[in-house]
């Protein structure tokens, strides 16, 4: 089937460590999106893609890196930089506007 | 800027009453406007969406929402609440062409037997 898939789907990290999050896509889907979801505020967007090899910054990039070197994989770092990293992070792609989901990664830091 | 206003962050119905959730947007250029759907500890699903074609939009699990470009608005329907419906819904926006989607703050949705 196709679809997204995110791992870890539960992750604990200490203070001070960088964390990667994957994202994979089969859904042969230029564009990929990372969001970032705490209660009561919606979802809001860290990074996205449209193509291989280009990514911009969302609006709330800072303490996040992504690479995109295949279409199928979008992966996200949490770096030590990122001040309240313990969130439900949420990777998407599309197509004609609308966002395919993966079953998110729950990210605690200890 | 395009933004979306969701109100009230909690709603609860009975059980085979209707279901209204509210939304309204602020956009400068005709947007595209979606509603998704999350079960606990899930990613979300799309309900429906509106692309400018009927005003009347209808989705999956009997699910429905108007356009109301005098009103702004894009609330989203349910004649007959379920138990499973119970859920955290997003009213999000894209202005055409775009890429970035700008998601609501969501409201959870309660249903009592």
């Amino acid at each position: 089937d196709g679809g997204i898939t995110q791992s870890p789907k539960y992750l604990f990290r200490k203070e001070g460590q960088n964390v990667t999050l994957s994202c994979e896509q089969n859904l042969n889907h230029d564009a990929m999106y990372w969001y970032r979801q705490d209660p009561g505020q919606g979802l809001r967007l860290i990074y996205y893609s449209q193509i291989v090899n280009d990514f911009q910054k969302g609006d709330i990039a800072e303490g996040y890196s992504v690479s995109r070197e295949k279409k199928e994989s979008f992966p996200l770092t949490v770096t030590s930089a990122q001040k309240n990293p313990t969130a439900f992070y949420l990777c998407a792609s599309s197509t004609s506007g609308e966002l395919f989901f993966g079953e998110g990664s729950r990210l605690t830091v200890l | 800027a395009q933004s979306v206003t969701q109100l009230g962050s909690h709603v609860s119905v009975s059980e085979g009453a209707l279901v209204l959730l509210r939304c309204n947007y602020s956009s400068s250029v005709p947007p595209y406007l979606f509603w998704y759907v999350q079960y606990p500890n899930q990613g979300l699903q799309l309900l429906l969406k509106y692309t400018s074609a009927a005003t009347l939009v209808k989705g999956i699990n009997g699910f429905e929402a108007e356009f109301k470009k005098s009103e702004t608005s894009f609330h989203l329907t349910k004649p007959s609440a379920h138990m499973s419906d119970a859920a955290e819904y997003f009213c999000a926006i894209q202005g055409t062409g775009g890429f970035k989607t700008i998601f609501g703050a969501g409201t959870r949705l309660f249903v009592k037997a």
